[in-house]
């Protein structure tokens, strides 16, 4: 079992849907968890970042956090065609590195105007 | 502000050629890392710097690849000899050592194709 699994999709929804995108995770020691967004031809950039579990919420988006089933999602509201891309989930345990983070595969998504 | 920097953004080489890539980090980032990305196996993590020092290279293929950092700011990634099985968008990364998030700043990115 990998470490953490993502779903890549290719995911497509229209303008102004819910998009709800997940990882699941096999480490039960993460405690850091983030969300990165990745435009084509584009480096990686962090788009949310939550520590431990509960819910974190910034504009649009909302990042969410079950340690109890080793779940994290990520909840995109009124999405806009400017949301397509890949969103990597990532992840590392308390006290661990940068290099120690772990990335999902991506989920590619795609927003119908 | 610059963000980081890296060289080539495309290159196209033929099997058994040396390819170097190249990477400017942020000013100030003290910590680098050397990314892989494909669609088999996603991102990878090949290397990275703490102040200039390899701290963990687990994930360095074999010995074909090799990373150096003779400064604050600048890092090279060098295959030799090249493989089909390299191609690949090589990334570079860095960050601030300690405090914050740890956000990773990546640049945009190598693209390289061996034929």
């Amino acid at each position: 079992q990998k470490e953490v699994e993502q779903d890549p999709g290719p995911l497509s929804v229209p303008e102004g849907a819910i998009v709800s995108l997940n990882c699941t995770y096999s480490n039960s020691a993460f405690q850091y968890f983030m969300w990165y967004r990745q435009y084509s031809r584009k480096g990686p950039e962090l788009l949310m970042y939550t520590y431990s579990s509960g819910n974190k919420e910034d504009g649009r988006f909302t990042a969410q956090v079950d340690k109890s089933s080793k779940y994290i999602s990520l909840f995109i509201r009124d999405s806009q065609p400017s949301d397509s891309a890949t969103y990597l989930c990532a992840m590392r345990r308390y006290g661990g590195s940068q290099g120690n983070l772990i990335f999902g595969k991506g989920t590619k998504l795609s927003v119908k105007p | 502000d610059a963000g980081v920097i890296q060289s080539p953004r495309h290159e196209v080489t033929e099997m058994g050629q040396e390819v170097t890539l190249r990477c400017k980090p942020i000013s100030g980032h003290n910590s680098l890392f050397w990314y892989r990305q494909t669609m088999m196996r996603g991102l990878e993590l090949l290397i990275y710097f703490n102040n200039n020092v390899p701290i963990d290279d687990s994930g360095m293929p074999e010995d074909r690849f090799s990373a150096k950092m003779p400064n604050a700011s600048f890092s090279t990634l060098k295959i030799q000899p090249s493989e089909p099985r390299d191609s690949a968008v090589y990334f570079c990364a860095s960050s601030l050592l300690a405090g914050g998030t740890g956000e990773l700043f990546f640049g945009e990115g190598s693209r390289l194709t061996v034929l």
